[in-house]
């Protein structure tokens, strides 16, 4: 079965800084991948989504990803922080079929003025 | 266009008594799904809909049963509600099965049992 794991259920940058949240998954088959942002008491919203097309994603609010099968992950990075980023943040991998979207535990990210 | 719709947004009830968590989706999606999340543990599906007129269960069926009352409406419901129910509800939707398909997500239900 597949599995996700994100590294850090917490982390804190300043403002300006690089964001990097890490995913690494466990596939035996090329997956598909996907980042979620909650932002507080919302549900979930689509960020970005890796579908084989490119291994380099971008998505929403400056946001990108690099997928890379021979690290078996596909962490989250965005150039410069801003303090509207700040929300949790899940990993997610598609486990075949309709039912079998799996999620990280969230990793909660904190912007210091 | 509203998306996706759960009420009620916040509930608190006692050890053993019944409720049902209303979802209604907008955009003619043809899969819906209930998820609970609980911290440090990410989202966790309890029941599926693929289509109308079919339900599966997910990773924790457990306490829960479902009804999918037609293609807008994928209902939850707890039967007699125990502590360990407490938890963030989520219902999503998805056009379809495909893998790659996102999902889009309500606003949550937030349960508390007493």
């Amino acid at each position: 079965a597949q599995s996700v794991t994100q590294l850090g259920s917490h982390v804190s940058v300043s403002e300006g800084a690089l964001v990097l949240l890490r995913c690494n998954y466990s596939s035996s088959v090329p997956p598909y991948l996907f980042w979620y942002v909650q932002y507080p008491n919302q549900g979930l919203q689509l960020l970005l989504k890796y579908t084989s097309a490119a291994t380099l994603v971008k998505g929403i609010n400056g946001f990108e990803a690099e997928f890379k099968k021979s690290e078996t992950s596909f962490h989250l990075t965005k150039p410069s922080a801003h303090m509207s980023d700040a929300a949790e943040y899940f990993c997610a991998v598609s486990d075949g079929g309709a039912q079998k979207l799996v999620f990280g535990q969230g990793t909660r990210l904190t912007i210091n003025p | 266009n509203a998306g996706v719709t759960q009420t009620p947004k916040f509930q608190v009830l006692k050890t053993g008594q019944s409720m049902t968590l209303q979802c209604a989706q907008d955009m003619n999606h043809n899969s819906m799904y209930w998820y609970r999340q609980d911290p440090g543990m990410g989202l966790r599906l309890i029941y599926y809909s693929a289509s109308e007129g079919t339900t599966d269960k997910g990773e924790v069926p457990n306490g829960y049963n479902v009804s999918r009352l037609n293609k807008r409406e994928f209902s939850l419901r707890l039967e007699s509600a125990a502590p360990s129910q407490t938890s963030v509800y989520f219902c999503a939707s998805r056009a379809g099965e495909s893998e790659w398909r996102e999902l889009f997500f309500g606003e949550g239900s937030r349960l508390t049992v007493l």
